[in-house]
């Protein structure tokens, strides 16, 4: 089966950079995704890797280190709006469906 | 464009009385449908997930119940409710044959509250 491990809780300031780690477990890996979520809202995409190395979008990256099983989400220049729960996710062993971590509830402040 | 849409957004039920939750996807063929749950403050679980019509994988048994009448519906159910089935339902989305990649798109969402 799968499974992931995330940090439940991150808080940061306003203007600073912060980093949410993902370690997973699975038969048959398909890439690694990352979804936030608004309180009371609908989960959306992020990003997705691969293949080993960083991707960039805008003031989001993410990591992906098959090897050993292990990913983050970075986040710069956070902004009060960055405040929600982030979500990394891995596929089914059949490649049907999106396994999601417990979340990281990330509270940003002033 | 293509868009997805659950109803109702919101119901309080009471314990062993029936549930329906509704999906539809517009503007796409034969997509992967999916539906979620999230308990209060927790991740989201997959409850099942379809690839074709009256194709329904379960990914954890429990006294709820999924079907697919049509490519584009998906219908969550449940004859008896327990007071362990209150959370948030999301239903879900993906292109089919999308790839390793594939991205889901969700709904709404579906609050419910059982008591």
């Amino acid at each position: 089966g799968q499974s992931l491990e995330q940090p439940s809780e991150v808080t940061a300031v306003e203007g600073a950079i912060v980093q949410i780690n993902c370690t997973y477990q699975t038969s048959g890996f398909y890439g690694l995704s990352w979804y936030q979520q608004h309180d009371g809202g609908a989960p959306t995409f992020l990003s997705y890797n691969a293949l080993d190395g960083l991707e960039e979008t805008g003031r989001f990256s993410s990591f992906l280190s098959r090897s050993d099983s292990y990913g983050y989400l970075l986040l710069q220049e956070l902004q009060m709006k960055d405040s929600a729960s982030y979500f990394c996710a891995v596929y089914n062993q059949a490649g049907t469906a999106l396994i999601f971590g417990k979340g990281t509830t990330l509270s940003v402040s002033s | 464009s293509q868009t997805i849409h659950q109803w109702p957004a919101t119901l309080v039920q009471p314990v062993g009385s029936p549930l329906s939750l509704e999906c539809t996807v517009e503007g796409t063929s034969n997509p992967n449908l999916y539906w979620y749950r999230q308990a209060a403050g927790r991740g989201l679980q997959l409850l099942f997930y379809s690839v074709g019509i009256g194709q329904i994988s379960s990914e954890v048994p429990q006294n709820l119940s999924a079907s697919r009448p049509q490519d584009r519906q998906f219908i969550l159910s449940s004859k008896k409710l327990l007071l362990s089935d209150s959370g948030f339902y999301l239903c879900a989305w993906s292109v089919r044959g999308g790839g390793s990649g594939n991205t889901i798109y969700f709904g709404e969402g579906s609050w419910l509250t059982v008591v």
